[in-house]
């Protein structure tokens, strides 16, 4: 299976900072990997796909990049509602695996 | 619009039976394909099974040989049988579907499993 992993496992930040979480996979997925944002008591909401591409709807402030073992996603300035954890998840190889999550909390 | 809407979950003794439902609005289940991503109370996401509009089923080692992913497509409805339950699978299980790439595009709202004596 292919390790999905993920850092920080949480970060404290401030209305207006720059985010910027990783996501390394245990072996090569090309840019098979997408994030989604999941606050409590809500099912997740995909952000990004296919690595780098935004989900219409999503604000600009979200940008993902990376490809092979290596990603990221970086939130540009942080807003209030953006208080939430993070998923990667890879869809190159079966078993799909997702990252343990980022919780972003209010400094 | 798009809707999914889960049931089925409750309370069940290890080594029991359950079946979940997801009954979809505003698109044609059989013509995409329909996962189950489940969440244990207070962990991480966990990719359950997927069912290609082909109709051809991938499971996770976890539930192989234990889960059925079927659909009915004139209910328009996803299926999850889940047998031999186990503590292990307490969790709220998610329907999805995705845009044919394996990513998830939209979810219902969950529904929770609890495997308890």
């Amino acid at each position: 299976d292919i390790q999905m992993t993920q850092s920080p496992s949480s970060v404290s930040a401030s209305v207006g900072d720059r985010v910027t979480i990783t996501c390394r996979a245990s072996q090569g997925i090309s840019s098979w990997l997408a994030w989604y944002q999941q606050k409590p008591g809500k099912a997740p909401k995909r952000l990004i796909y296919a690595a780098s591409s935004l989900q219409s709807g999503v604000p600009s402030r979200f940008s993902g990049s990376g490809s092979g073992t290596d990603f990221t996603l970086t939130i540009s300035s942080l807003q209030p509602e953006d208080f939430a954890t993070y998923y990667c998840q890879q869809a190159a190889i079966f078993p799909l695996t997702f990252g343990e999550g980022t919780k972003i909390e209010i400094k | 619009e798009v809707q999914l809407v889960e049931s089925g979950g409750g309370l069940v003794q290890p080594g029991g039976s359950l079946r979940l439902s997801c009954a979809a609005s505003g698109f044609t289940v059989s013509n995409n394909y329909m996962s189950w991503v489940r969440q244990a109370p207070g962990k991480g996401l966990e990719w359950v099974s997927v069912i290609y509009s082909g109709g051809s089923t991938y499971y996770a080692d976890s539930v192989k040989g234990r889960f059925t992913i079927s659909r009915d497509n004139s209910k328009n409805t996803l299926y999850l049988q889940m047998n031999s339950l186990r503590g292990e699978d307490t969790a709220v299980y998610y329907c999805a579907r995705d845009d044919g790439w394996l990513y998830f595009h939209h979810w219902g709202q969950g529904t929770l499993v609890t495997v308890s004596s």
